[in-house]
């Protein structure tokens, strides 16, 4: 079984402050890990992902974020905010192919409302 | 190129009624993915088609909901009998599960239908 927990379900920075969006998961075995951001009223967009390469993975829009297995996390970072950069964003996991880990969908963590303050 | 689309984007229906979604994925992808997302439970994985094989349901949450993929592309997701709870934006994803790509293991999600059930 795996599952992703989002801290924090609104979270404020100023514009051109770091974003830090934090992500921890929980898989039996390493998973894939993704980032997703979705813009009001439009579908979801995938920011990233993780996928047991480099452990630092870079996006788009600026975005990155860092898989730390000794602390299963997966913490989503942009060194300076954006205006545009409010919205809401998921992370989620699942499984890697052919390692028995059930359905292939994504879990989804409950999200996290990013507010860009002028 | 065009993305994954669905239809309608909005749908109001009264209780008991039985409703029809409809997702086109990106041309080629051949695993395709419903999910909702509700005020209350977040996105949940409901179900997931992989080319000629056996759809995985397990996120199905009950039998009035169900779903079907014709010749490995357009996907209906149909839900009878609706009821209030039904009421969410359900989304359609699809992912290109052949040779490596950008898009390999990441989903790309349409815009979403709108459910509202009265």
């Amino acid at each position: 079984a795996q599952s992703v927990t989002q801290l924090g379900s609104h979270v404020s920075v100023s514009e051109g402050a770091l974003v830090l969006l934090r992500c921890n998961y929980s898989s039996s075995v390493p998973p894939y890990l993704f980032w997703y951001v979705q813009y009001p009223n439009q579908g979801l967009q995938l920011l990233l992902k993780y996928t047991s390469a480099a452990t630092l993975v870079k996006g788009i829009n600026g975005f990155e974020a860092e898989f730390k297995k000794s602390e299963t996390s997966f913490h989503l970072t942009k060194p300076s905010a954006h205006m545009s950069d409010a919205a809401e964003y998921f992370c989620a996991v699942k499984p890697p192919p052919r390692s028995g880990g059930g359905a292939d969908g994504l879990t989804f963590g409950k999200g996290t409302h990013l507010i860009i303050q002028p | 190129g065009a993305g994954v689309s669905q239809s309608p984007s909005n749908k109001v229906t009264e209780k008991g009624k039985d409703v029809e979604l409809r997702c086109d994925p990106i041309s080629g992808h051949t695993a395709l993915y419903w999910y909702r997302q509700s005020l209350g439970q977040g996105l949940e994985f409901l179900i997931y088609f992989q080319g000629n094989s056996a759809p995985d349901k397990s996120g199905l949450p009950s039998d009035r909901f169900s779903a079907e993929r014709t010749g490995g592309s357009v996907s209906t997701l149909t839900i009878q009998r609706t009821q209030q709870e039904d009421s969410a934006v359900y989304l359609c994803a699809s992912r290109d599960s052949g040779t490596p790509s950008v898009g390999r293991f990441g989903q790309f999600f349409g815009p979403g239908t709108r459910l509202t059930v009265l």
